[in-house]
């Protein structure tokens, strides 16, 4: 397996301009998450799915983020309009579910100006 | 995920040396815990996990310890190698019977390995 797979790797967008980042989880893998990673913050869980359902987007910080897994292979996080602050590196990650290892892809770098 | 942290946010070591790395939790329900590393540029790489109900596991050249009765978790890295060079991050678990997987992921620590 290729592992989890992201993209793009980099991204840099003007403000205000809508942004998408894909993400393909690990074939049989039943949750997948999204985390964004800054100096300041740190790893933060955005929103996590379990067999496709949005389970928790407590941490997605606003309304113009929002995400999708519309099928076991595939999820989008999506930022309309962007904004500077949203400048991180966004990761994305899938477990077989319960307690089990995380496997993170390599990150979007996300760069807004 | 601020419940999860970290002693120490650098750690520099000798190569051969051994290297600990500490990990501070305050959910007293979190049953499972992971060590991930990530190196530049990379996302976060499993190294190895532990349940509850043990205080000890090994894998290569890894230890981890856990103390649940002051909630913390050590990972130690025997004879450290430049390649060891990254940063290591602890994660625990919601607990409670939790079957989502949800993490909750502690600052992380930058470890430092001089030839």
């Amino acid at each position: 397996d290729a592992g989890v797979i992201q993209s793009p790797r980099h991204e840099v967008t003007e403000m205000g301009q809508e942004v998408t980042l894909r993400c393909k989880p690990i074939s049989g893998h039943n949750s997948l998450f999204w985390y964004r990673q800054t100096m300041m913050r740190g790893l933060e869980l955005l929103i996590y799915f379990n067999n496709n359902v949005p389970i928790d987007d407590s941490g997605m910080p606003e309304d113009r983020f929002s995400a999708k897994m519309p099928n076991a292979s595939f999820s989008t996080l999506k930022i309309q309009p962007s904004e500077p602050r949203d400048s991180a590196v966004y990761f994305c990650a899938s477990t077989l579910g319960g307690n089990t290892e995380a496997f993170f892809g390599q990150g979007t770098r996300l760069t807004v100006v | 995920g601020e419940s999860v942290g970290l002693h120490l946010p650098t750690l520099s070591v000798q190569e051969g040396d051994n290297s600990i790395i500490n990990c501070a939790y305050s959910n007293s329900a979190s049953d499972y815990f992971i060590w991930y590393k990530q190196e530049s540029g990379k996302g976060p790489q499993f190294i190895i996990d532990i349940r509850s109900n043990m205080d000890k596991r090994q894998g290569q050249r890894v230890t981890v310890l856990l103390n649940k009765t002051v909630k913390h978790l050590s990972l130690q890295i025997a004879a450290t190698q430049p390649g060891d060079s990254a940063v290591y991050f602890c994660a625990e678990n919601e607990g409670r019977g939790s079957t989502l997987g949800r993490l909750y992921f502690g600052r992380g620590t930058q470890l430092t390995v001089w030839p």
